[in-house]
């Protein structure tokens, strides 16, 4: 089964500090990916998504995340954080196999900043 | 324009009870999707609608059902309410069917909580 890890569930860092969240993927067919962010007490919301072309995306707020087709990795980065980033953010990705189609979510990482 | 219009926001069902979500897409969407959320396990796929139709299907028992109807609103149903059903479901939408396959976004409603006790 095609399956997504986020291998940190929990990250807390310090303003200014830098961000890098893991996001790999068991598939190994053409793929789309995602990352959404939950704000405290909002809904899901895009961050950024990849699906052809360049493996540097760039999204809101200053994230961007790099495709490494290789090592079926979406890792997601900011240079310096903010306490407004504090929020859970989910990995996604969507496969296309045998004409069936399904989006996999990763568990969450639920990011800290502390002022 | 309105954004993705979930209902009811909160409920406490009983075990064994049978329990009904709406959720209004964004106007022209024509795809809604269902997930489960619960702590720790990020969301899980429940179905996919199209224009009327399930266009895809997670791994949930039959207990949980839904539809579609004309104008995109979609119902999802949960019968014979177990504890483990007690999460958070949303509903998402997006101009085509596929989950972001062909890269359209989904976008999200704020969700139902369903406490089952």
């Amino acid at each position: 089964a095609q399956s997504v890890s986020q291998h940190n569930h929990h990250v807390i860092l310090s303003e200014a500090a830098s961000l890098e969240l893991g996001c790999n993927y068991s598939y190994g067919g053409t793929v789309n990916l995602f990352w959404y962010v939950q704000y405290p007490g909002q809904h899901l919301q895009l961050l950024l998504k990849y699906f052809s072309g360049d493996p540097l995306v760039k999204g809101i707020k200053g994230f961007e995340a790099e495709f490494i087709k290789s090592k079926f990795s979406f890792n997601l980065r900011k240079p310096s954080v903010q306490w407004s980033d504090t929020a859970e953010y989910f990995c996604a990705v969507t496969s296309l196999i045998d004409s069936n189609y399904q989006l996999i979510w990763g568990a969450g990482t639920k990011l800290i900043i502390k002022p | 324009k309105a954004g993705v219009t979930q209902t009811p926001r909160y409920l406490i069902k009983t075990r064994g009870q049978q329990v009904t979500l709406s959720c209004s897409p964004i106007s022209g969407h024509r795809s809604v999707s269902w997930y489960q959320q619960t702590p720790g396990q990020g969301l899980q796929f429940l179905f996919e609608y199209f224009s009327e139709t399930q266009r895809n299907k997670g791994n949930f028992p039959g207990r949980f059902s839904g539809r579609q109807f004309s104008n995109s609103r979609s119902e999802m149903n949960v019968s014979t309410l177990e504890l483990g059903d007690s999460a958070l479901y949303l509903c998402a939408s997006s101009s085509s069917f596929g989950q972001g396959l062909s890269g359209n976004t989904i976008y999200f409603g704020e969700g139902s909580w369903l406490t089952v006790v």
